[in-house]
């Protein structure tokens, strides 16, 4: 079974819809990341979560929001969306023992979304 | 504040023949450097990272990458290549709570 593992894999909405993906995890991993990646953008970090009281922006956090719900979940959510929103999404957890920046990151499958 | 650029966006190389992906790095703290690879509709997966300690850093597959301060770069390298090497690679830096992934190097190989 995957370590870390997104729902849906793949969703097309309608602009202004809210969408919700998940991210569940079962390598007890403290730390967890949302990513968008867009083609020849690399990927672009969202939100991160250092715990399940910590969260905190990333670089492109606007239009988008979070929820850890508890230490193996974190969702990510897109209360109204736009057709820039399309993009592929993945999560990642990392360990978080020690000093972040040395963390190896952790990828789940990615969500395909459309927003038309 | 930090930046990573990978300096090709597509590599072709024939198989048995060496891997050379180039990144290079600005950052105004001691960087963490990574190298991840993404399979076809897969996730990211760690290849190797530099994390101050060795320069040079032998990764999975037969991938190393060697960092050069003097030069600010990190490239990646494998002395042949296999057609399951066909995958796009990613340089990440991280530092100054921090992570920024490079665009990204699409790898071609050809039989």
């Amino acid at each position: 079974d995957a370590d870390v593992t997104q729902t849906p894999r793949n969703r097309i909405t309608k602009t202004g819809k809210r969408i919700m993906l998940e991210c569940s995890q079962t390598k007890g991993h403290d730390r967890m990341y949302w990513y968008r990646q867009d083609p020849g953008l690399g990927l672009r970090l969202i939100y991160y979560s250092f715990d399940v009281k910590d969260i905190n922006k990333g670089e492109i956090s606007d239009g988008y929001s979070v929820s850890r719900q508890a230490q193996a979940k974190f969702s990510l959510s897109l209360e109204s969306a736009i057709p820039n929103q399309t993009a592929l999404y993945f999560c990642a957890t990392s360990e978080g023992k020690g000093d972040w920046s040395t963390d190896t990151q952790y990828f789940g499958p990615g969500t395909r979304l459309t927003v038309l | 504040a930090q930046s990573v650029t990978q300096l090709d966006s597509h590599v072709s190389v024939s198989e048995g023949t060496p891997v050379l992906l180039r990144c290079n790095y600005s950052s105004s703290y001691s960087p963490s450097l990574f190298w991840y690879v993404q399979h076809p509709n897969k996730g990211l997966q760690l290849l190797l990272k530099y994390t101050s300690a060795a320069t040079l850093v032998k990764g999975i597959n037969g991938f190393e990458a060697e960092f050069k301060k003097s030069e600010t770069s990190f490239h990646l390298t494998k002395p042949s290549a296999h057609m399951s090497d066909a995958a796009e690679y990613f340089c990440v830096i991280t530092g100054g709570f921090k992570t920024i992934f490079g665009a990204g190097t699409r790898l071609f190989v050809k039989a």
